[in-house]
């Protein structure tokens, strides 16, 4: 099992560009999140979504939309990229069984805006 | 509101030394609690979770409801434990996890 994957691994921006991230998981996960890591901020919530053909907004889901077609794939989209958006931006998953909420998390995509 | 304090950014001891890194929350139901790693150039990792009860490398967590912590534990620090550490809060029923800000962990040979 590849677990979760992600692609890109690194992408440049120019400012108004748009691009969508790749998040996919082989593990028959119902739950999947978009977080974004910035330094001193930890882990940020974007976006997730409880199964297929649904999604919801996390903490900072300003700037980005998301789209969950297939259960397997979770879309990150930016419309119009800012500099502000530069970060590390980490696709994960998870079960839905009550005591066994370890989510797992693909390897990070590195962009930059610029 | 949910939220989680990790009070260290950086944390450095020595190898051998005993390690606390802090972690506390804010939540008005009962929580559950986990202690997430991120080692260098590796993606996130979860390392234990409070309800397992368990200790992994080393590391043991017990959950504090009247001081609203849960601070991560090792007696004897090793080189290969340098790395971030995350602290992350479940509310009940949700699926979603609040992260603390992190401490780096740096050992010292």
């Amino acid at each position: 099992n590849a677990g979760v994957t992600q692609t890109p691994k690194f992408r440049v921006l120019k400012t108004g560009q748009s691009m969508t991230l790749l998040c996919a998981q082989d593990m028959n996960h119902e739950y999947m999140y978009w977080y974004r890591q910035d330094p001193g901020m930890g882990l940020r919530l974007i976006h997730y979504s409880v199964g297929e053909g649904t999604t919801a907004k996390g903490e900072v889901p300003d700037g980005y939309n998301v789209s969950r077609l297939k259960k397997q794939n979770f879309l990150l989209g930016l419309e119009s990229a800012a500099p502000s958006q530069t970060s590390v931006y980490f696709c994960a998953s998870s079960r839905t069984v009550r005591g066994n909420y370890e989510q797992y998390f693909g390897p990070g995509t590195r962009l930059t805006v610029t | 509101a949910q939220r989680v304090t990790q009070p260290e950014k950086l944390l450095s001891v020595f190898k051998g030394a005993p390690v606390e890194l802090k972690c506390n929350y804010s939540y008005s139901g009962s929580p559950e609690l986990f202690w997430y790693v991120q080692y260098s150039r590796q993606r996130l990792q979860l390392l234990l979770r409070h309800i397992s009860r368990e200790s992994i490398k080393g590391f043991t967590a017990d959950l504090n409801k009247g001081e609203t912590s849960f601070h991560l534990k090792k007696p004897f620090a090793q080189e290969e434990d340098s790395a971030m550490y995350y602290c992350a809060l479940s509310g009940a029923g949700s699926y979603q996890l609040t992260f603390g800000k992190g401490t780096k962990l740096s050992v010292i040979p």
